[in-house]
């Protein structure tokens, strides 16, 4: 009965090659988030939506693309996955862009590239 | 733009104690809000507590306080009689009213609570 899933939960895969995480909710909120998450670092936000097509960059979004087709999926791609980007992958969503709402979060992808 | 900061990588405590996780904050923003969240070893982004700019009152619930001190920016986490299962990271994080009213995290806090 969780509101947001992500999938896959794990994934391995080769530099160089096009990787596609998804987020998925059931909220109908209309704010979805993609963080990643790395030691010393905490959680960077890599890019956000406000809507159906509506998407902008956050501070790490090099490398990194995303679509929102439909309000319940919000995808993030990377185009040619490098070392870098191994990292444990957050989506996030909220109805309210007001400062006094906060986010939940899906339980994340772990994303290693070999 | 928005700054957390947490000093502590790491804490221990013991059993039944209390323990307050540092979290100093920057902002501009006229209005905002403050977060932490609880990420046990299974990985998941827990809410725990939340804190308001204007809000008059330092926010608790349950064993979780938040010692909200504006003209310092800070807004530390005191968790009272602390269990094992406290033992997690955890993240300030707070959200303004500019740049689209991103949620912004600190680095975290390794909290071990031992028996």
């Amino acid at each position: 009965d969780a509101g947001i899933t992500q999938s896959p939960r794990h994934k391995v895969t080769e530099t160089g090659t096009p990787v596609t995480l998804r987020c998925h909710q059931t909220e109908n909120h209309r704010y979805m988030y993609w963080y990643r998450q790395d030691p010393g670092h905490g959680l960077r936000l890599i890019h956000y939506s406000y809507g159906v097509k509506d998407t902008d960059k956050g501070e790490v979004s090099d490398g990194y693309s995303v679509s929102r087709s439909k309000t319940e999926d919000f995808l993030l791609t990377l185009e040619s996955a490098t070392s870098s980007q191994t990292s444990v992958y957050f989506c996030a969503i909220s109805d309210s862009a007001d400062s006094n709402y906060g986010y939940t979060f899906g339980s994340g992808t772990r994303l290693t590239v070999v | 733009a928005q700054k957390i900061t947490q000093t502590q990588p790491g804490m221990f405590v013991q059993e039944k104690e209390a323990v307050t996780l540092d979290c100093t904050y920057d902002t501009s923003d006229p209005s905002y809000g403050l977060f932490w969240y609880k990420q046990p070893s299974s990985g998941e982004m827990i809410f725990l507590i939340y804190q308001g700019s204007y809000d008059q009152q330092n926010a608790t619930e349950g064993r979780y306080s938040l010692n909200f001190q504006k003209a310092r920016k800070s807004a530390n986490l005191v968790i009272s009689a602390s269990q094992l299962g406290d033992s997690a990271m955890y993240f300030c994080a707070m959200r303004g009213v500019t740049g689209f009213q991103k949620l912004v995290f600190g680095t975290g806090t390794r909290l071990l609570v031992s028996p």
